[in-house]
């Protein structure tokens, strides 16, 4: 079975400071990772996916993640953060199954300080 | 392309009372359907799952039922609610490509 965590349920960081969300990943084979963000009272967009092709994924507005295989990391990262980006930022992984089944950790808050 | 529909947006019910929430995609064939709950400030659980029509797994025992009657409509059901079933509901979809593509999700209350 796979798992992921996520340090920190909540992140607060400056507006134009770097964005800094940690996911670790437990997975048994090579793993499929995702960064989903949601708005309040929404459902979760993807951001991006790391599926075993290049370790740096770039998504979209301005995010990437560095797939770490050594330290099973699968952090989220952008240089510059706006007000915009206050959300909730899901990790997620899954494997290579008939099913497809995403395994979510619990969650980091993200609150921009103007 | 492909969409998700997922209603109704919010939903207040008394305890004990039935509950229908639907999920249709349009735009694709065969999908993946899951539904997921969302308790407040926790995470997602992933309620059930389907890979075909009347082809479901439950990954959580509870009052709680789904079913697949058409390709693409996934609905979840309970025959008594309780005030434990509140939260987000979510449905989702995937081709195997990957990553899912999330409703709108669904606001329940039971009071």
């Amino acid at each position: 079975a796979q798992s992921v965590t996520q340090l920190g349920s909540h992140v607060s960081v400056s507006e134009g400071a770097l964005v800094l969300l940690r996911c670790n990943y437990s997975s048994s084979v090579p793993p499929y990772l995702f960064w989903y963000v949601q708005y309040p009272n929404q459902g979760l967009q993807l951001l991006l996916k790391y599926t075993s092709a290049a370790t740096l994924v770039k998504g979209i507005n301005g995010f990437e993640a560095e797939f770490k295989k050594s330290e099973t990391s699968f952090h989220l990262t952008k240089p510059s953060a706006h007000m915009s980006d206050a959300a909730e930022y899901f990790c997620a992984v899954s494997v290579r199954s008939g099913n497809e089944k995403l395994t979510f950790g619990t969650g980091t808050r993200l609150t921009i300080i103007p | 392309s492909q969409t998700i529909h997922q209603w109704p947006a919010t939903l207040v019910q008394p305890v004990g009372s039935p509950l229908s929430l639907e999920c249709t995609v349009e735009g694709t064939s065969n999908p993946n359907l899951y539904w997921y709950r969302q308790a407040a400030g926790r995470g997602l659980q992933l309620l059930f799952y389907s890979i075909g029509i009347d082809q479901i797994s439950s990954e959580v025992p509870q009052n709680l039922s789904a079913s697949r009657p058409q390709d693409r409509q996934f609905i979840l059901s309970s025959k008594k609610l309780l005030l434990s079933d509140s939260g987000f509901y979510l449905c989702a979809w995937t081709l195997g490509g990957f990553g899912y593509t999330f409703g709108s999700g669904t606001r329940l209350t039971v009071v």
